[in-house]
């Protein structure tokens, strides 16, 4: 079945530098979901993706999805301590929502 | 505010128990999942239901079933806890469509010793 593919797995980066993750589908996807989760926390929706090429912006997060569809890309400008957390994209199969590895973001002070 | 509310936060049993977890979601949401997270694996999906009484298999279903009597209330069953189900259980809910967000609740460690 459809794999979502997620890197890095883990990243440290000193406060105030930049963060991308990357997420890469076997198959097209119907639309790319990104959620946060908190140390301790659940899983909470930032965003959804559902056109190819979209481009969306929430404060320093930017959101891409892929021409072909099959990639997407969360980047995090200049991040702050409140940023720390792990980063999972999700693609829908068949109205079930398969999430990628995440990335676990570290900030270092 | 939305809601999904598991019954337990954190649950110890022993090998071999039967095993509840109970979800129950308050937005009418017609699809709701039992995910297991670990260390370095994510959140992998374990049942699927997108109806009352309907249900399907997930990428990891082994050792595990699942109840949907009622359109707010999933129940994810350990029919023989085993220490390699050890791990945080995570449900969520969303509307079907296939393109709205997924609300999940705030988990249950289970520890099978």
């Amino acid at each position: 079945g459809q794999q979502v593919m997620q890197i890095p797995q883990y990243q440290h980066v000193q406060e105030g530098e930049d963060f991308t993750t990357y997420c890469n589908s076997s198959t097209t996807l119907s639309n790319i979901q990104w959620y946060k989760q908190r140390p301790g926390g659940h899983p909470v929706f930032l965003i959804q993706l559902v056109k190819s090429g979209e481009v969306k912006k929430q404060k320093r997060l930017t959101f891409q999805f892929g021409e072909a569809k099959k990639n997407s890309s969360l980047h995090i400008t200049a991040t702050q301590t409140t940023d720390v957390g792990t980063y999972f994209c999700a693609g829908n199969r068949d109205d079930k929502i398969i999430f990628g590895k995440g990335t676990r973001l570290h900030i270092l002070p | 505010d939305v809601k999904v509310t598991q019954s337990s936060r954190y649950l110890v049993k022993r090998t071999g128990e039967k095993v509840f977890l109970e979800c129950v979601q308050d937005m009418d949401h017609e699809n709701m999942f039992w995910y297991r997270q670990d260390p370095g694996l994510g959140l992998r999906l374990i049942y699927f239901s997108y109806d009352v009484k309907m249900k399907e298999k997930g990428d990891i279903p082994e050792g595990y079933s699942v109840s949907r009597e009622k359109k707010e209330r999933f129940s994810l069953i350990l029919e023989s806890a085993s220490t390699n189900q050890t791990s945080m259980y995570l449900c969520a809910s969303s509307f079907s469509g296939g393109n709205t967000e997924a609300f999940f609740g705030q988990g249950t460690r289970l520890t099978v010793v």
